[in-house]
Parts: structure tokens; sequence; C-alpha cells
């Protein structure tokens, strides 16, 4: 088990550009999550998927944001056209049930700043 | 709907003294309640969980919480702060069905003072 990890580590991009962060979940998880943490806050929920559906988009999530699970491994989260008020931690979590609870395990998280 | 708030932004406590971090939930259904630590450009780590069962948790590093239906609160406590304890620390909430999505609160930052 290597734990959930995230790439890049930091991103510093300029307004307007495009930016993608990728999220590994733990290989046997079938779910995979995406939240936003802001300075001084508590993550929000943005979006998460069952193997390569997404099944849920927060109102967070602007037409600006995608994101995709292709295979149902890996994840990719992008925006477009970035905007100061992205800057952020992105945190990725994955899970999977035996119980039928979904336990969260997060990863290190994408910090972005856009300048 | 589900949501958490935390009273007190920033705790601080001496090294040796009790730890008590609050906790109040708002659901309509039953909740699953977590508290989970963050370290300095970390994710996030859980140090326990309330799912169902018995109302006092314990936890990874001495930590333990009592979920008080009666109270909608799931204070965090340790006898004996450590100063590896000082960290930043979420509550969160989620339902019992569907995504599980967490809910968090705004955290509460410890600091323990040697």
């Amino acid at each position: 088990d290597t734990g959930v990890s995230q790439d890049p580590r930091h991103k510093i991009t300029k307004r307007g550009q495009n930016v993608t962060f990728r999220c590994d979940p733990i290989s046997e998880h079938n779910r995979l999550y995406w939240y936003r943490q802001t300075l001084g806050q508590g993550p929000e929920f943005l979006t998460y998927f069952q193997n390569e559906a997404q099944l849920e988009k927060s109102r967070l999530l602007s037409d600006r944001f995608s994101a995709e699970r292709p295979k149902g491994s890996f994840s990719t989260l992008e925006i477009q056209r970035t905007e100061q008020g992205d800057s952020a931690m992105y945190l990725c979590a994955s899970s999977f049930s035996r119980t039928g609870f979904y336990e969260q395990y997060f990863g290190p998280g994408t910090r972005l700043t856009v300048t | 709907a589900q949501s958490v708030t935390q009273l007190g932004s920033h705790v601080s406590v001496s090294e040796g003294a009790l730890v008590l971090l609050r906790c109040n939930y708002s659901s309509s259904v039953p909740p699953y309640l977590f508290w989970y630590v963050q370290y300095p450009n970390q994710g996030l780590q859980l140090l326990l969980k309330y799912t169902t069962g018995a109302t006092l948790v314990k936890g990874i590093n001495g930590f333990e919480a009592e979920f008080k239906k009666s109270e909608t609160s799931f204070h965090l406590t340790k006898p004996s702060a450590h100063m590896s304890d000082a960290a930043e620390y979420f509550c969160a909430v989620s339902d019992q069905t569907g995504a599980n999505n967490l809910f968090f609160g705004t955290g509460t930052r410890l600091t323990v003072i040697p």
C-alpha cells in the first residue's frame, strides 16, 4: 500500500493559463474524490468518481474545471483559464468499501498559486 | 444537509495538559463523524471515526472522541498534549449513503507550549 499520490505537489501559473493535476489512488480503491482547500478553511468537496463514472459534482466545480478518470485508475483535474481565486490546495482521496461505508484516504495535495 | 462547526480557530495548551477541541454537527440523517489532522503542507490523516456502535471512539496517537447525539457534538480530547500534536485539526461529517462525501469544519490550529 503506497498511499494516494498527487503530482505535482506545487504549481505556480499565470492567470489565464490552463493547469492539470494528477491523482493516483490506492490500487484497489474504486472511488476517487477531489476536494479544494483554501487558506484557513476546511476542504470542500468538488467531485467524485466510482470507477470511471463521475457520479457527483459540486456547485463549486465551474465549467472551467473538468475531471476525468478514464480507466478507473488515476484521475486528472484540469482548470482552464485560471483565475487568482483558483489558488488553493487541491486534495485527492480514494476509498473502497467492504461494509457499505467508504473511508477516504487523502493524498498530500497539489498547491496551486495563480499569479 | 450536513455541516460542522468547530469552536475556536486556535487553541493553545501546555505540554502535558489536556487537549479539548470542540465540534458540533448538523445532519438531517444519522451522521458519520470524523476527526482528521493536517500537518503543514501535507494531506489529511484520519485520527478517528464514529459510524455506529460505541459512542466513545479511540483513535491514533492517544486521541479519543465521544458522540453525543443529544448535544450534536463530537469533541476531540487527549489527556496529555505532546509537542508533536501541534497541527491543524478538522472535524467532518458524512451521510451514511450515497457518495459518503465529507463536509469539513473550518479547522482548529493546536499550539503546544513547552
